[in-house]
């Protein structure tokens, strides 16, 4: 079974509708991320989460929300889709106690369009 | 923030041919990773690599964080071997991780 699990893996929506992309992870690591990828760039970060109560701004968090229900998921909402927040979306985690300090793991990730 | 550049942005490699990807970062770091995306978008982890030298296989890779640079190494390519490969970084006093955009490999067979 897979270690990070993303839900779904690909969605089609419209402007202007709410989404929830769900991420789980089994490797009880204190850590989650959602990145977002754009068509031939890099990975850029949208919110991280240290622990449950704790939640940060990345680069790109404009149009997004977060909620993290529990220390094994962490789920990234756009209130308002707009069709350039087309894109494939990943969470991470990290464990911030391991000999590898913060060492990411990622799920395989949701291709997410907006029409 | 830290500026992360990764040379070169295309390879196109004969199979069996071996190659060095660079990545350049420009302040100090906590941790870097290199990471392969697959043709089909998967994340793998390759090597955690602060600094000093890790062999896994066919693929090695050296970071100096003295300088700031990092390598990876990949010998005897395989088909298998193409997609993306991405350097990414924590920058030391901060958290967040930043990546590098790339370098896009094909190996022909």
């Amino acid at each position: 079974d897979a270690d990070v699990t993303q839900t779904p893996r690909n969605r089609i929506t419209k402007t202007g509708k709410r989404i929830m992309l769900e991420c789980s992870q089994t490797k009880g690591h204190d850590r989650m991320y959602w990145y977002r990828q754009d068509p031939g760039l890099g990975l850029q970060l949208i919110y991280y989460s240290f622990d449950v109560k704790d939640i940060n701004k990345g680069e790109i968090s404009d149009g997004y929300s977060v909620s993290r229900q529990a220390q094994a998921k962490f789920s990234l909402s756009l209130e308002s889709a707009i069709p350039n927040q087309t894109a494939l979306y990943f969470c991470a985690t990290s464990d911030s106690a391991a000999r590898s300090y913060n060492e990411q793991f990622f799920g395989p990730g949701t291709r997410l369009t907006v029409l | 923030g830290i500026q992360v550049e990764q040379s070169p942005p295309d390879l196109i490699l004969q199979e069996g041919a071996n190659s060095t990807l660079r990545c350049n970062f420009s302040d100090s770091v906590n941790n870097l990773q290199w990471f392969h995306q697959n043709p089909w978008g998967q994340l793998i982890n390759l090597f955690y690599i602060p600094s000093g030298t890790k062999q896994n296989g066919r693929l090695s890779a050296t970071t100096v964080a003295t300088e700031r640079y990092s390598l990876l190494y990949i010998s005897s390519s395989q088909t298998t071997d193409s997609g993306v490969y991405f350097c990414a970084v924590e920058e030391t006093g901060g958290f967040k991780t930043i990546f590098g955009a790339g370098t896009r490999l094909f190996v022909k067979a």
